[in-house]
């Protein structure tokens, strides 16, 4: 049982690049989300999925695009990177209805030159 | 946007010794998650309170959900080096599930 899988676990992009961070669970969790980490910030959420076919905005969703085909995938898109996304992400996941713990990936490390 | 206030920032202790931190919020949370995260990894659960009172340990660590819905706290009893890292709070305020809200985070060193 690998849990919440994260990968690239660190990447470089120049300014307008694009690409996609990729999450994976594996245990059948109805609920995914993605977080940034910044100093001195916490944990802010961009984007969550209540299952598939299903997203929606969080705090800070501007820059990023998501979608949900499957269950057990949810990947995090920034279609024109911008310094100011420099950042660690991390996804999450937690199953449906009454269980509110989530469970985190190891983090994705970005940095957009 | 909403992020929960939490004391303090950060702390320096001394092995052995035992520590307090504290979460607090404008509304009224359903759930309190601590989770303590480790350089270069993910955060990961401690501790999860769901009732208004309630006391749960996990070891050396103790959290209570606040009276009132808007506060938590967590402490650590007899500190070990390992304990070193970033502690946060988080939950789901009452008013909508989805979106969690984290702490700042506490940044405990230990100090052998």
């Amino acid at each position: 049982n690998a849990g919440v899988t994260q990968t690239p676990k660190f990447q470089v992009l120049k300014t307008g690049q694009s690409m996609t961070l990729q999450c994976a669970q594996d245990m059948n969790h109805e609920y995914m989300s993605w977080y940034r980490q910044d100093p001195g910030m916490g944990l802010r959420l961009i984007h969550y999925s209540v299952g598939a076919g299903i997203t929606d905005q969080g705090e800070v969703p501007n820059g990023y695009n998501v979608s949900r085909s499957t269950t057990e995938d949810f990947p995090l898109r920034l279609l024109s990177a911008a310094p100011s996304q420099t950042s660690v992400y991390f996804c999450a996941s937690r199953t449906g209805v009454g269980a509110n713990v989530l469970t985190f990936g190891a983090g994705s490390r970005l940095t957009v030159l | 946007g909403q992020q929960l206030n939490q004391s303090p920032q950060s702390m320096f202790i001394q092995e052995g010794e035992d520590v307090s931190m504290n979460c607090t919020s404008s509304s009224i949370f359903n759930t309190w998650l601590w989770y303590k995260q480790d350089p270069g990894e993910g955060p990961v659960l401690l501790i999860a309170l769901y009732k208004a009172g309630e006391l749960t340990s996990n070891g050396r660590l103790t959290a209570q959900f606040g009276i009132t819905r808007k506060d938590s706290f967590l402490n650590i009893s007899a500190s070990i080096p390992s304990d070193v890292g970033i502690y946060f709070c988080a939950g789901p305020p009452s008013s909508g599930t989805y979106k969690y809200i984290f702490g700042t985070g506490t940044r405990l060193k230990v100090l052998a």
